[in-house]
């Protein structure tokens, strides 16, 4: 069975800073991976995701890719105080999305 | 369009009652999906339908637990016998075919309150 873990449990930086967070999972054969983003009370909204090996960037968000290593992360430049929030990675590959339990981040002004 | 929308927002129940839970996906989803989130276990998944079919409930506790799709508008999640430790946030989500492998969009989910 799929085992998502992330890492850090929490974070917190100073505006501007640099962002970086962690998933690894346990299914090689896994073939999607993402980042949701929760806002306190609101939903989960997904962030941006990848299929291959590499790196994607979309504005301020970067995701990299190992499936080697059964690793992905997410970075975020220039962090807001809006980008605080609960971030969630999640892996799939044949059934439903499994998340990891999460990383909260406190972007400090 | 609204997104997905989940009802009650909350609900409180008293050990040993039922709490059905409501949600409409979005309008031409094909896969609908129940997970639960609670601080300790984060996201958990319990169930899936795609054009109605239940189609994975391995996520499901067994005995307590049981989910619908009657019609393409509307699932519904029931717990039976309510306990202590199923409170939590009761998220649902819809997607346009791929559950594995495309976006989920979730509702806001309903906060169950077992007292």
């Amino acid at each position: 069975q799929q085992k998502v873990q992330q890492s850090p449990e929490s974070l917190i930086v100073p505006e501007g800073a640099m962002t970086s967070l962690n998933c690894t999972f346990s299914d090689s054969a896994s073939q999607y991976f993402a980042w949701y983003r929760q806002h306190s009370g609101k939903a989960p909204k997904a962030l941006m995701s990848i299929f291959s090996n590499g790196e994607k960037e979309e504005g301020r968000f970067t995701i990299h890719l190992n499936k080697a290593s059964l690793h992905f992360s997410l970075h975020i430049r220039d962090s807001q105080p809006s980008d605080s929030a609960l971030y969630l990675c999640a892996v799939g590959g044949g059934r439903a999305l499994i998340f990891g339990t999460g990383t909260t981040v406190s972007v400090s002004p | 369009n609204a997104g997905v929308i989940q009802t009650p927002r909350h609900k409180v129940t008293g050990k040993g009652q039922e709490a059905t839970l409501w949600c409409e996906p979005i309008s031409g989803h094909s896969a609908v999906f129940w997970y639960r989130q609670t601080i300790v276990q984060g996201l958990e998944f319990l169930t899936y339908f795609r054009n109605q079919a239940p189609i994975d409930d391995s996520g499901m506790p067994k005995e307590r637990f049981s989910a619908q799709m009657p019609n393409q508008s509307h699932s519904t999640l029931k717990i039976q016998s309510t306990q202590p430790q199923d409170s939590a946030v009761y998220l649902c989500a819809s997607s346009w075919t791929d559950p594995s492998a495309e976006t989920l969009y979730f509702g806001s989910g309903t906060r169950l309150t077992v007292l």
